[in-house]
């Protein structure tokens, strides 16, 4: 079993659509979580930091969840230029590195 | 803009080859960490230096290594490069040695074995 797990992907959606993606882990000692978004062949950008009581960033709502071992990033009013492949990681302190799922790629369609 | 910058861009080899990847660090960041993205995944954790000291090593083999200086660059080297190497590589820096604090990474080095 992988350490971090995603959704497979992938997402077509229309302009204006709500998508979901979640992540699970399996490492109950992971301590700080991020998602990060990376478009066609550029490097991993950080979207945003992950907090146990959720947190949200405009359109973007992220919330933990450690009993169940999951992460999840909602994005509200989908945008074209939402369109990118987006990664969950999990850093654990014991082993001194960010984990990151596969990635789920994201189409929005107009 | 991260402040972390890498070099080359692009590179081409060949299998057998040996290659030697490079990583300017953020002004003020102690920290490096190296990773490897291979097509359709996300990034996997290479290792990591603090204070140019490996603190931190992911599941690649020993023809994986590394160094940091003490201006806090570093440089990723790959012996006996194989076709599986092929792949992004990323690097990002931080400040402390723990690495719990978000990457930011640089542009990247996209390596092409042939």
């Amino acid at each position: 079993r992988k350490e971090v797990e995603q959704d497979p992907g992938p997402f077509n959606v229309p302009e204006g659509a709500t998508v979901a993606f979640n992540c699970t882990y399996s490492n109950s000692a992971s301590q700080s979580f991020f998602w990060y978004r990376q478009d066609c062949r550029k490097e991993p950008k950080l979207l945003m930091s992950v907090y146990s009581s959720g947190n949200e960033d405009g359109r973007f709502t992220a919330q933990l969840n450690r009993a169940s071992q999951y992460i999840s990033l909602l994005i509200r009013d989908s945008k074209l230029s939402d369109s990118a492949t987006y990664l969950c990681a999990v850093f654990s302190g014991s082993a001194r590195q960010l984990t990151f799922g596969s990635g789920t790629q994201l189409t929005v369609l107009p | 803009e991260t402040g972390v910058t890498q070099s080359p861009t692009h590179l081409i080899k060949t299998r057998g080859q040996q290659v030697t990847l490079r990583c300017s660090s953020q002004s003020g960041h102690n920290t490096v960490s190296w990773y490897q993205q291979a097509l359709g995944q996300g990034p996997q954790f290479i290792f990591q230096y603090y204070r140019e000291e490996e603190n931190g090593r992911g599941n690649f083999p020993p023809r994986f290594s590394g160094l940091q200086f003490p201006n806090y660059s570093s440089e990723l080297n790959v012996n006996a490069l194989e076709l599986d190497d092929s792949a992004l590589y990323l690097c990002a820096s931080t400040v402390g040695g723990q690495g719990d604090s978000p990457l930011h990474f640089g542009n990247g080095t996209r390596l092409t074995v042939t």
